[in-house]
């Protein structure tokens, strides 16, 4: 079955902290993978993609992602957290030729502390 | 990017009546819009996909005389919840897909729907 998982439900870092976000897939063939994040009230906002190419992507707000087929993951990093990035951050996988029919994890809610 | 707007953010309704809920990309044309439904701390999940001027593609178990989805112009797909009961209460965010190959797909900022 075609799955997303997102260990953490619920992290919390300190400013200037980094941040590792984990997700893990199950898909059938390489799937194309992405990040997003949601702001409360907010739609979501794609922060990175993959599609091919090198394995190490960079994303927008100093994000950057790494794929790594041998352990259908796709864990999204950044090396300073600012307050402002406290969110939801949902990773999602989709069949390769776009963004049709994505499959969202159930999210990971990030809380910063000054 | 390219701005989705959904309308209205939030809306209370009581049980058997129907709610429309409006999708609009505003600088784009999007040939495919998706309609997803989000369980409180659960995942979102595809409800169904929709080409303009096509029926809607719904996803397995969701019912389509209960989710009317028209998509009548390349600006605006509507999702209206049909008969709504307290367990249709969700959050429901739409997204827009133009024209060309890995076009990327922009949200609207979705409709918390409660339906009591």
């Amino acid at each position: 079955a075609q799955s997303v998982t997102q260990p953490d439900i619920h992290i919390t870092v300190s400013e200037g902290a980094s941040l590792e976000l984990r997700c893990n897939y199950s898909y059938g063939a390489t799937p194309y993978l992405f990040w997003y994040v949601q702001s409360p009230g907010q739609g979501l906002q794609l922060l990175l993609k993959y599609f091919s190419g090198d394995t190490l992507v960079q994303g927008i707000k100093g994000f950057e992602a790494e794929f790594k087929r041998s352990q259908s993951s796709f864990n999204l990093r950044k090396p300073s957290v600012h307050w402002s990035d406290a969110a939801e951050y949902f990773c999602a996988v989709g069949p390769r030729g776009g963004y049709n029919k994505l499959i969202f994890g159930a999210g990971t809610r990030l809380a910063v502390h000054p | 990017g390219a701005v989705v707007s959904q309308h209205p953010s939030r809306v209370i309704c009581k049980s058997g009546t129907s709610v429309k809920i409006e999708c609009r990309s505003l600088d784009f044309q999007a040939t495919t819009m998706f309609w997803y439904r989000q369980f409180p701390k659960q995942s979102l999940m595809l409800m169904a996909t929709s080409n303009e001027g096509s029926k809607a593609t719904y996803e397995q178990g969701v019912e389509k005389d209960k989710f009317l989805i028209n998509h009548a112009s390349l600006t605006l797909s509507t999702l209206t919840v049909t008969s709504a009961h307290p367990e249709d209460s969700s959050f429901y965010i739409c997204s827009a897909l133009g024209q060309g190959s890995n076009t990327e797909a922009f949200f609207g900022q979705g409709t918390r729907l409660t339906v009591v």
